[in-house]
């Protein structure tokens, strides 16, 4: 059964520094999307994207965030300076149709940030 | 408010009870609804769409009353299997806009 990836499962940084995450969706869906959860917290929505270019994003998702699709596999999510209280799994999910229909997660990373 | 209210529990359930899970929703342009499982550590699974005219999966049932803006999930005959963490997500239009998720109820079925 296809699945998204991600990668890492797991990022250590220092504050101030960039990451990027890196996730591979279903290769026939066209919704990608990111979300994060801090430990012990809810799912939050932070950015989807659809068509090559962002469809909509949450308060969270400020100018720290970016994400891209460089190819036609990967989907990334950059955080350009980290911050402590972006510790968080981070969670990549695509799906192949509008409305939130059939959204598939991947395994996610965990970010921790010191 | 928030959003989508879930009870956080503890259900503490033997196996093979049947046990109820609700949820209410505040956004009433909220078009789509979702039940998602999701286990400790690990990603949110779609479990099941939420139909205005009910829909079962097995020993699922879920159940969406659009007037009172409120889901819900049974589970009959639980197994031990079904310990997990049920999260009540929405989606607010037919775009590609993200989800919305409740904090989920924490499900633990007794041996």
């Amino acid at each position: 059964e296809p699945e998204v990836t991600q990668t890492p499962s797991h990022q250590v940084t220092q504050m101030g520094q960039e990451v990027i995450l890196r996730c591979v969706p279903i290769s026939n869906h066209l919704y990608f999307y990111w979300y994060r959860q801090i430990l012990g917290q809810k799912v939050e929505f932070l950015v989807s994207f659809y068509n090559n270019e962002i469809s909509e994003k949450s308060e969270i998702f400020d100018d720290q965030f970016s994400v891209e699709r460089p190819d036609g596999s990967n989907f990334t999510l950059k955080i350009r300076s980290t911050k402590l209280e972006d510790s968080a799994m981070y969670f990549c999910a695509s799906s192949e149709a509008a409305g939130g229909l059939r959204m598939f997660f991947g395994p996610g990373t965990r970010l921790t940030v010191l | 408010r928030k959003e989508v209210e879930q009870d956080p529990g503890p259900f503490n359930v033997p196996e093979g009870a049947t046990v109820a899970f609700n949820c209410t929703y505040s956004n009433s342009a909220s078009q789509s609804f979702f039940w998602y499982r999701q286990d400790c550590r690990k990603e949110p699974k779609l479990l099941m769409s939420v139909y205005s005219s009910g829909n079962e999966d097995g020993r699922f049932t879920a159940q969406l009353n659009r007037a009172s803006q409120y889901i819900s999930l049974l589970i009959r005959d639980s197994k031990l299997s079904d310990s997990a963490t049920y999260l009540c997500v929405v989606a607010r239009r037919g775009g590609a806009d993200g989800l919305t998720f409740g904090k989920g109820t924490h499900l633990i079925i007794q041996p």
